[in-house]
């Protein structure tokens, strides 16, 4: 079965710096590939999704993911922090033809002034 | 639209009660998913409906969980005899994969404290 793995449960960053979250997949076929944040006690919102198209995905608020088949990696990248970013951040992955969407346990992003 | 639709937000029980939770979902979703999330932790799948179709159960959906969606439209969650393990976030989302978007569209979720 899928699975996700988000290396750090949390990351800090200062205002104006790069954000990298990471993401490592497992997967039997190629997978679909999600990043979802969630603020406090509200559901998740999608931010940007891989479905084997381009392998860099662009998403809202100016947050990018690459997909590295050779890494079976999904990193969540944003040049430039912002404090309304922070954030708890999942990774998701899904395979064709499979319902059941596989979250890791998520990383909690902050934003110091 | 509205977006998915989760009732109520917040629920309080006391421990060996029944506690039920309605979804409704994007109107032109054919796929509604269940899932719990406790604190620190990605959200679980639970189960998942194609219409009115329950296609899938977790394990994690023990026999005191039943969820139904009798006319394809809402869902509901049951928990019969409340633990305190039961405890947690319970998210819906819903989906129509006919359009090839395959990302879930979530509601705000319920969270269940057992007392």
């Amino acid at each position: 079965a899928q699975s996700v793995t988000q290396l750090g449960s949390h990351v800090s960053v200062s205002e104006g710096a790069l954000v990298l979250l990471r993401c490592n997949y497992s997967s039997s076929v190629p997978p679909y590939l999600f990043w979802y944040v969630q603020y406090p006690n509200q559901g998740l919102q999608l931010l940007l999704k891989y479905t084997s198209a381009a392998t860099l995905v662009k998403g809202i608020n100016g947050f990018e993911a690459e997909f590295k088949k050779s890494e079976t990696s999904f990193h969540l990248t944003k040049p430039s922090a912002h404090m309304s970013d922070a954030a708890e951040y999942f990774c998701a992955v899904s395979e064709p033809g499979n319902n059941d969407m596989r979250f890791g346990a998520g990383t909690r992003l902050t934003v110091k002034p | 639209d509205t977006g998915v639709s989760q009732d109520p937000r917040h629920k309080i029980t006391k421990r060996g009660q029944n506690v039920t939770f309605r979804c409704d979902p994007i109107s032109e979703h054919n796929r509604l998913y269940w899932y719990r999330q406790t604190l620190g932790q990605g959200p679980e799948f639970l189960t998942y409906f194609q219409n009115e179709a329950q296609l899938e159960k977790s394990r994690l959906l023990s026999d005191r969980f039943s969820a139904e969606r009798p006319k394809g439209s809402f869902s509901t969650l049951e928990i019969q005899r409340t633990e305190q393990g039961d405890s947690a976030m319970y998210l819906c989302a819903s989906s129509f994969p006919q359009t090839r978007d395959y990302g879930y569209t979530f509601g705000s979720g319920t969270r269940l404290t057992v007392v």
